[in-house]
């Protein structure tokens, strides 16, 4: 099956720096790759996704790029802000009948000094 | 905008207790989930189901069960709670169609005792 490493684990940022994180898939049949951003006592909530026929993604302060060759897909925020700081997951799915059959990754705790 | 809502924030249980996890989304979805959420584990899913009382088992679907009687309503049981079991699950709701956003609850922590 598929499986997902997301890293660091942990990332700490100051106020208006960026922040990278990086996820590897092992399924070379993944398509759909999206983000997920968990704020502290809710549940996840998608962000921004990028699909395997799209190597870059932008939506404001947020883009993802996507290597298919290498298999990895990185998210990466610009200019942060404290509302920022958040555990967020990265996944891969690809589509089984009507059903995406989604792998997420570990979590980063993202944390931004005011 | 889509609601997924679980039926409780948290929940202390001891044993060997017979435990439901109640949840219901109001968008029409036809997709529902069960996921469980570990330090360091991520999200794992532990059922899912496609249809009215249709269920496929995700990764790790062993000590739970799940019932799919009304569309917008997917339960989580877990026969004889166990400690191991003790953990934040999340619930989460779909369209059909492939590569669609899931829309998660906001989770029940659960203690077993």
């Amino acid at each position: 099956g598929e499986n997902v490493e997301q890293h660091p684990s942990t990332l700490s940022v100051q106020e208006g720096d960026s922040a990278v994180i990086k996820c590897t898939y092992s399924d070379s049949a993944s398509n759909y790759f999206p983000w997920y951003k968990q704020e502290l006592g809710k549940g996840p909530q998608l962000i921004i996704d990028i699909r395997s026929n799209v190597g870059e993604k932008k939506d404001q302060r947020i883009a993802v790029t996507l290597n298919k060759t290498a298999k990895h897909f990185s998210l990466h925020i610009t200019e942060t802000q404290p509302e920022d700081s958040a555990v967020y997951f990265c996944a891969a799915s690809r589509g089984s009948g009507g059903y995406q059959k989604v792998t997420f990754g570990t979590g980063t705790k993202l944390q931004v000094i005011p | 905008d889509v609601k997924v809502t679980q039926s409780s924030r948290y929940l202390v249980k001891r044993t060997g207790e017979k435990v439901f996890l109640e949840c219901v989304q109001d968008m029409d979805h036809e997709n529902m989930f069960w996921y469980r959420q570990d330090p360091g584990l991520g999200l794992r899913l532990i059922y899912f189901s496609y249809d009215v009382k249709m269920k496929e088992k995700g990764d790790i679907p062993e000590g739970y069960s799940v019932s799919r009687e009304k569309k917008e309503r997917f339960s989580l049981i877990l026969e004889s709670a166990s400690t191991n079991q003790t953990s934040m699950y999340l619930c989460a709701s779909s369209l059909r169609r492939v590569q669609e956003t899931q829309y998660f609850g906001p989770g029940t922590r659960l203690l077993v005792l």
